[in-house]
């Protein structure tokens, strides 16, 4: 596809379940980006891939979360014993670089905890 | 956390009427972008303005820069039903990894 593609769009689960959340992004591009925004607020900044490695995983709460770019492109955001306040969009983007320049973001995976 | 502040929270003008946002921002910067996200939707990239520019135009958008007092305006000129939106400032931090850090947001409804 010609932009970020993020599945589920939306995801109801109950708290304790574990979740994994796909982005597929542009084509060629190497670095990725993951961005939690909660109702009202701008995106938080969660953890950046270039190529296959986290360059950064500052913004990861804590160790129930977790990312994965196995091969360069695909990336799965894996949260594990889900809690109500995991509850947001998560939104991932991706650049040509990962250097100056704009970020493309996808439409974002709504994660409900119950 | 959040590098950004971004001002007035909401905004609701008349369509045609000029829009105006402010962001300030807490540490020393490489470039500032502008983006903006429609409800449900993702971000989209308005604009970006690096440090050592002042002032930068696209289209109806003008944004400002001024270091000094590390804050940006956007500027929607002849705003039309459709600009209605969230918009947000995002800053890099200086940093080489093009991570950015997201403002607050300013949610604008244009009236028709």
């Amino acid at each position: 596809g010609a932009g970020v593609s993020q599945t589920p769009s939306n995801k109801v689960t109950e708290k304790g379940k574990y979740v994994e959340l796909r982005c597929d992004p542009i084509s060629g591009h190497t670095a990725l980006y993951w961005y939690r925004q909660s109702l009202g607020q701008g995106p938080e900044f969660l953890i950046y891939f270039q190529g296959t490695g986290a360059a950064d995983d500052s913004g990861l709460p804590n160790d129930r979360f977790f990312a994965v770019r196995p091969e360069g492109s695909v990336s799965t955001l894996k949260i594990q014993r889900t809690e109500r306040g995991d509850s947001a969009v998560y939104l991932c983007a991706s650049s040509s670089q990962g250097g100056v320049g704009e970020l493309f973001f996808g439409e974002g995976s709504r994660l409900t905890v119950l | 956390s959040q590098q950004g502040e971004e001002d007035p929270q909401a905004l609701s003008i008349q369509e045609g009427e000029n829009a105006t946002m402010n962001c300030s921002y807490k540490t020393s910067i490489n470039n500032l972008q502008w983006y903006r996200q429609n409800s449900g939707r993702g971000l989209v990239h308005l604009i970006l303005i690096r440090s050592n520019e002042r002032e930068k135009h696209s289209g109806r958008l003008r944004v400002t820069l001024d270091t000094s007092k590390k804050s940006s305006s956007l500027l929607i000129t002849a705003s039309r039903a459709a600009d209605t939106a969230s918009y947000f400032c995002a800053t890099d931090g200086s940093s080489n990894t093009g991570k950015l850090i997201f403002g607050q947001g300013t949610t604008l409804q244009v009236k028709p």
